[in-house]
This record gives C-alpha cells, structure tokens and sequence, in this order.
C-alpha cells in the first residue's frame, strides 16, 4: 500500500531561519511521482514541486530546496531564510504511474513563521 | 492562464439535502479530480474524469458522484447529505493525456452541512 508521512504536525519558526520539512514515504511501485504542495489560509494547493522516482537530483528553487533519497524513501523541503508569507500548510503526496489523478497525501505540516 | 475556478465557495446546507459543486479546469485541460479535506481524514481522493468518464475512484460512498461536460467542466454531487459531510471539496485539473501530468488546484468549496 501506498503513504506518505508528515511526523511533524506544526513547526514555528522566527523569521529569517532556515526550516526543514520531514517527507517519508511507502511504495512498491518502482515508478512513482512525489509532491509538494503549499496551502496557504485562502485553501487553494499551490504546486511547488515534481519529482519522478528515477531522478535523484535535487533541486534548488529560490529559497526552496528538496532533497530526495530513495535509500531513505524520504522527500524533504526546506526553506532558507523563511519569511512570514512562507506561513501555510504543507503537503507531501505520492502518487503511481498509471494513476497520476490518485494522490495521496501526507497528512500536513503546519509551518508558522513569527517576524 | 486562468485557473482552476470552483463555485460556489462556500454552501450551507442541512442534513438530508442533496448538493451540486462545480468545477472549470484549466483552458486546455481535459481531466478533472475532487478531493474532500477534513481535518480528521485528511485529503482524500474521489474520483477523477476524463473526456466525460469516469477515470479512477475513491472509497467514497455511492452517495457521491460526479460527471464531466464536453467542455471539460465538471460537476460533483453529494445525495442526502450527513454531518461527516462537511468539509472543503477541492477539485484539481491537468491536461490528462499521460498519466504523469501534474495536477492544479482551485481554491475548493467549503460545505457546511447542519
């Protein structure tokens, strides 16, 4: 079966700090999609990332970063120098090739950043 | 690129009721997906359709049920609605002609049901 794993609920950081959001996830498919979307208070996902299970790269957007190890089966974001519009939910989700419409979803991180 | 739009945003019904939500993708986007958010379940996949079928489903009751139009947009409803109903329905499109398109979100329908 498939899941996703977001161990900390609610991270409150100060302005300016970097943070790590923590993904881990189960699958035994060898093809496979891992996500990152931001809900901000106004309730709409906003896509951030794609990652397919064969490119291990990581990536650098801005003041984002992911880091992927499918040693660990762990799809980690952080965010250097937070700022206070960084303040949302975010999600971690998977999904199998052949049911890119099925995701499934970690159950949420809630980052605050206090200026 | 306008995205994806959903009304209403926000409804309040009561038990018993039956409800309509809809949803217009992305110009250009032929496949259209509904989630429910509760903050005890989660996020939870429902169904998706595409070209006007019903693709892929969740386990979500008869109950529930959806249907797509020519145009793409797509129209979910909820029969004889219960308390456990509330929730915010998301509906996500994507161009759908692969298995691997990623799917955009618009800003969901808040149910209330009393």
């Amino acid at each position: 079966a498939q899941k996703v794993t977001q161990a900390q609920t609610e991270i409150s950081v100060v302005e300016k700090e970097d943070v790590t959001l923590d993904c881990v996830y189960e699958t035994r498919d060898t093809t496979y999609y891992l996500f990152w979307y931001k809900q901000p208070p106004s309730g709409e996902l906003v896509f951030l990332i794609r990652r397919n299970s064969f490119d291990e790269q990581n990536e650098i957007s801005g003041r984002y970063s992911w880091n992927f190890q499918k040693s660990t089966s762990s799809f980690n974001f952080t965010i250097t120098a937070s700022q206070v519009v960084d303040s949302a939910v975010y999600f971690c989700a998977l999904t199998q090739r052949g049911s890119a419409s099925k995701i499934i979803f970690g159950s949420g991180t809630r980052l605050s950043i206090r200026p | 690129k306008a995205g994806v739009t959903q009304t209403p945003r926000y409804l309040i019904k009561t038990r018993g009721q039956q409800v309509t939500l809809s949803c217009s993708p992305i110009s250009g986007h032929r496949s259209v997906s509904w989630y429910q958010q509760t903050p005890g379940q989660g996020l939870q996949f429902l169904f998706e359709y595409f070209s006007e079928t019903q693709r892929n489903k969740g386990n979500f009751p008869g109950r529930f049920s959806g249907r797509q139009f020519s145009n793409s947009r797509s129209e979910m409803n909820v029969s004889t609605l219960e308390l456990g109903d509330s929730a915010l329905y998301l509906c996500a499109s994507s161009a759908g002609s692969t298995s691997t398109d990623t799917q955009y979100f618009g800003p969901g329908t808040r149910l209330t049901v009393l």
